[in-house]
């Protein structure tokens, strides 16, 4: 069973900030949270993950609450490519990732 | 320059038949996986190898045997397809690192047993 939970919907303006949210309560010490999308059944696209720390890279922001419970994943600038089922999941070393039901995040021109 | 990918894309097969999908990476990865989005889009591992050996093997039916023939590719063979299996499935592989073990995936194979 997914660890995570996040919203089952969402809707951006194009050119705005999208920012994803998931709890993880339960989340371990050593458990790392990835975010994940899915472009209209295509492969699953990693973007970003962390332990405890902000990341950035090209495509997202993560940010992860100090207790490590909750993080947000921020599109800067969301674009119409951006529609996509994404996944927050918490995973440790090489263990299998487990796949929710992710957020639909919609974005409109 | 593909980084992981699949044959075929798309496979359409009468029930009873016996089909193979093969999985490549060229990311030097240690560990492999397939796994399985049926039609509510629940995406659910089935296996997982490293290095040849199989560590993961979800309750997934006998008649599905994965074969890694070296570290680079995984292949997913299927005895006896029912309806049940049409699906999706989906390769990936893992690397190793401090910072965690991202794993990359293929774009899928369609399957659809008739």
């Amino acid at each position: 069973d997914a660890k995570t939970t996040q919203p089952p919907s969402m809707d951006c303006a194009e050119g705005r900030a999208a920012n994803l949210p998931c709890n993880h309560s339960t989340i371990s010490g050593n458990e790392y949270v990835y975010w994940y999308r899915q472009i209209h059944s295509q492969g699953p696209q990693y973007i970003i993950h962390g332990l405890k720390n902000n990341e950035t890279n090209e495509m997202a922001s993560l940010i992860i609450t100090e207790d490590r419970k909750s993080s947000t994943l921020i599109l800067p600038h969301a674009t119409l490519r951006d529609t996509a089922v994404y996944y927050c999941i918490v995973k440790q070393g090489a263990q299998k990732l487990v796949f929710g039901q992710g957020t639909r995040l919609t974005i409109n021109p | 320059d593909t980084a992981v990918s699949q044959t075929p894309k798309y496979l359409v097969t009468q029930m009873g038949n016996d089909k193979s999908i093969k999985c490549e990476q060229n990311l030097g990865h240690d560990t492999m996986y397939w796994y399985k989005q049926d039609s509510k889009k629940f995406l659910k591992i089935m296996f997982s190898y490293n290095n040849k050996e199989l560590i993961i093997n979800e309750t997934v039916p006998n008649r599905f045997s994965p074969k890694s023939p070296d570290k680079a590719h995984l292949n997913l063979h299927i005895n006896s397809l029912e309806l049940g299996d049409s699906a999706v499935y989906f390769c990936a592989s893992s690397g190793s690192g401090s910072r965690g073990e991202t794993q990359y995936f293929g774009p899928g194979t369609r399957l659809l047993v008739l």
